[in-house]
């Protein structure tokens, strides 16, 4: 595709659901990163994939969050149990090989989830 | 500690005039990357500018410069002959190799545009 892409754009769940969150990067990009923006507030940082590896889940906020990337193409966050602390943008971006040698981070429009 | 600091959440700027917004860093790491990127409303991260740590001249990308002072770790963003498209959150941001190749952002300056 021509960008990143995230669905679903929007996301309203009740507590305690589970959700999931879908992110397609760019075709042939090698990196991949998931960040959470809270309202008004700069995205933090979640999960880093080198193709199907994850190699930093260490800003994951709790082992409700799960994160994958089976095939080094499409990832799918994950959240169970949902708390109303969850109510975030969910930003995912893409780069063409590895830090820092192409750094330039492409984002996706996010997932905006807001939880009742 | 790892942490990047816009301390204006709010600027605003005349159509067709200069302004300027701030960011310090701080990090120990000896090379590094640092990067403004620009929010609009409808909320897909765009890379303004980005500059590299090691590099003594200032990055320009047409209407946007950087001025870049490592001793001080400081890097603001310089936005000339300002557009009524350039409203939006702008973030500065540090690449952190070290941390598992992550961005680190500051909190945001909200760039207003008058006509």
């Amino acid at each position: 595709g021509a960008g990143v892409s995230q669905s679903p754009r929007y996301k309203v769940a009740k507590r305690g659901q589970d959700v999931a969150l879908r992110c397609d990067p760019i075709s042939g990009h090698v990196s991949l990163f998931w960040y959470q923006q809270a309202l008004g507030q700069g995205p933090e940082f979640l999960t880093y994939f080198q193709n199907e590896a994850q190699l930093d889940k260490s800003g994951l906020p709790s082992d409700r969050f799960f994160a994958e990337r089976p095939e080094g193409s499409v990832s799918t966050l994950k959240i169970q149990r949902t708390q109303q602390e969850d109510s975030a943008v969910y930003l995912c971006a893409s780069s063409l090989l590895v830090p820092p040698y192409d750094n330039e981070q492409f984002f996706g429009p996010g997932t905006r989830l807001t939880v009742l | 500690a790892q942490t990047v600091t816009q301390s204006q959440p709010e600027m605003s700027v005349q159509e067709a005039e200069t302004v300027t917004l701030s960011c310090t860093y701080d990090t120990s790491e000896s090379d590094y990357y640092l990067f403004w990127y620009k929010q609009p409303p409808s909320r897909q991260m765009i890379l303004v500018i980005r500059q590299e740590a090691y590099k003594q001249q200032n990055a320009t990308e047409n209407r946007f410069s950087v001025n870049f002072q490592k001793a001080a770790k400081s890097f603001s963003l310089k936005i000339s002959d300002s557009q009524l498209g350039d409203a939006a959150m702008y973030f500065c941001a540090q690449l952190f190799m070290e941390y598992g190749n992550k961005l680190v952002f500051g909190a945001g300056t909200i760039l207003r545009v008058k006509s």
